[in-house]
């Protein structure tokens, strides 16, 4: 199966300040179905990015997604107090789909 | 837009079977998506458990299969996990989830269920 590695695991940031977070897989994903979620506490993971840099609807462009193969980037440029919370990869070219350990965006 | 609701009993007996239901309203199920269950526990993070396509193809997760079933029920809209011989190990949150295909194209798991919580114990 492919493996998502996720880093850092934590990440203590301001408000304002711009957020990087890593996804590296085992092996190429297949056709770049790479995506990332957003998960608050109590509530279900948000699609954000899919196809590793397409944007879901609704989600605002301080949001992208960057990558091919095995590396991959979610960036987000201006944090928002709302963006506070734990981020998930996940590669679903390949049976069984995956998802990495996830990165915790924390107030610092 | 779709919404997904997932239903069933919240206490398994250990080596019972979990039992859970996924209910879509907002469209139909018989569409080009992939519908899918999907279980959260703080120790394993996120596992993807399996599929169903309204044809009633399925895949299934290889560190599940022989105790996983998911079908598919059209006339009701709705799609099912069965899980059975299950350990204290299985409790955790289970989502029903909606893998978007859109011209052959996948995009991601775009609609989520609001996640139940199934406890094993006796």
């Amino acid at each position: 199966e492919v493996v998502l590695t996720q880093s850092p695991g934590t990440l203590s940031l301001s408000p304002g300040e711009r957020a990087t977070l890593s996804c590296r897989a085992s092996q190429s994903v297949s056709s770049n179905y790479l995506a990332w979620y957003q998960q608050k506490p109590g509530q279900a993971p948000r699609l954000l990015i899919y196809g590793a840099s397409s944007r879901a609807t609704g989600i605002p462009d301080r949001f992208s997604g960057i990558g091919s193969r095995t590396d991959f980037t979610l960036t987000i440029t201006r944090l928002e107090p709302e963006d506070f919370a734990v981020y998930y990869c996940q590669q679903y070219g390949t049976s069984p789909l995956t998802f990495g350990g996830g990165t915790k965006v924390e107030i610092k | 837009q779709v919404q997904l609701q997932e239903s069933g009993p919240g206490l398994v007996r250990p080596s019972g079977t979990l039992s859970l239901t996924c209910g879509v309203s907002g469209g139909s199920i018989s569409t080009s998506d992939w519908w899918n269950w999907v279980r959260q526990t703080p120790g394993k993070g996120l596992e993807w458990i399996g599929e169903v396509y309204h044809s009633g193809s399925t895949n299934y997760n290889p560190s599940l299969e022989s105790r996983v079933t998911i079908s598919v029920d059209k006339s009701k809209n709705q799609f099912s996990l069965k899980l059975t011989s299950v350990t204290a190990a299985d409790t955790a949150v289970y989502y029903c989830a909606r893998l978007s295909s859109i011209n052959r194209s996948l995009r991601g798991f775009d609609a989520w269920g609001q996640g139940t919580l199934v406890t094993v114990s006796s």
